[in-house]
């Protein structure tokens, strides 16, 4: 049964392009949820989303980001035209609906905006 | 809005030794679970113990303990007979529970994280 699957583990883009971040969910969980962790700060959430629907998004930025989870297929994080500001660790989670407890977390991307 | 609050940035422990990483959250929700994370080096993030608000004993799994006092709003991780392998940072999270029956759930807030180090 595999975890939360990211991927890329790293990535990296200059200053004005697109970069897309990927999660695969847990078999079975429903829910999907992205945070964003600076260097040395804390997870920050960004947006929770379940399949076709985003339920959530009080923590995205309100410009070049944007998140999607389709009926088929992985979650996508997409930051349009990145900034140095934008380099940061990207963390993906997933839960089953109806449980309080089942939360898990992908392994994160590492992006890097040089 | 809720809120965690860690005031511990860094702990130190001997090998062997118990250490206590205080937390404590701040809702006006009834309804409501409460998280540890552990993140090495590496950087992922894994998961400790969880306690739910309604849940009358104290959570453990193995050397983790949750000390949990609702009237405090304290959620403190104790962690027994420490390795060295414990060293990382570790965070505290909360997570409300809404609607009908208290079956629907949302992000996890965090603190700021305290960085544990065994020293052996």
């Amino acid at each position: 049964n595999a975890g939360v699957m990211q991927n890329p583990r790293h990535l990296v883009r200059r200053r004005g392009q697109e970069a897309r971040l990927r999660c695969s969910p847990m078999k079975g969980h429903s829910h999907v949820y992205w945070y964003r962790q600076l260097p040395e700060e804390g997870l920050k959430f960004m947006v929770y989303l379940q399949k076709e629907n985003i339920i959530d998004e009080s923590g995205m930025p309100k410009e070049r980001f944007s998140a999607e989870f389709p009926k088929e297929g992985p979650s996508i994080l997409r930051i349009q035209q990145v900034v140095r500001g934008d380099s940061a660790a990207y963390f993906c989670a997933s839960s089953p609906p109806n449980r309080g407890d089942g939360y898990t977390f992908g392994s994160g991307t590492r992006l890097t905006v040089v | 809005a809720q809120k965690i609050t860690q005031t511990q940035p860094g702990m130190f422990v001997q090998e062997k030794e118990a250490v206590t990483l205080d937390c404590t959250y701040d809702t006006s929700d009834q309804s409501y679970g409460l998280f540890w994370y552990k993140q090495p080096s590496s950087g992922e993030m894994i998961f400790l113990i969880y306690q739910g608000s309604y849940d009358e004993q104290n959570a453990t799994e193995g050397r983790y303990s949750l000390n949990f006092q609702k009237a405090r709003k304290s959620a403190n991780l104790v962690i027994s007979a420490s390795q060295l392998g414990d060293s990382a940072m570790y965070f505290c999270a909360m997570r409300l529970q809404g609607g009908a029956g208290g079956t629907s759930y949302g992000k996890l807030t965090f603190g700021q994280g305290t960085i544990l180090t065994v020293h052996p």
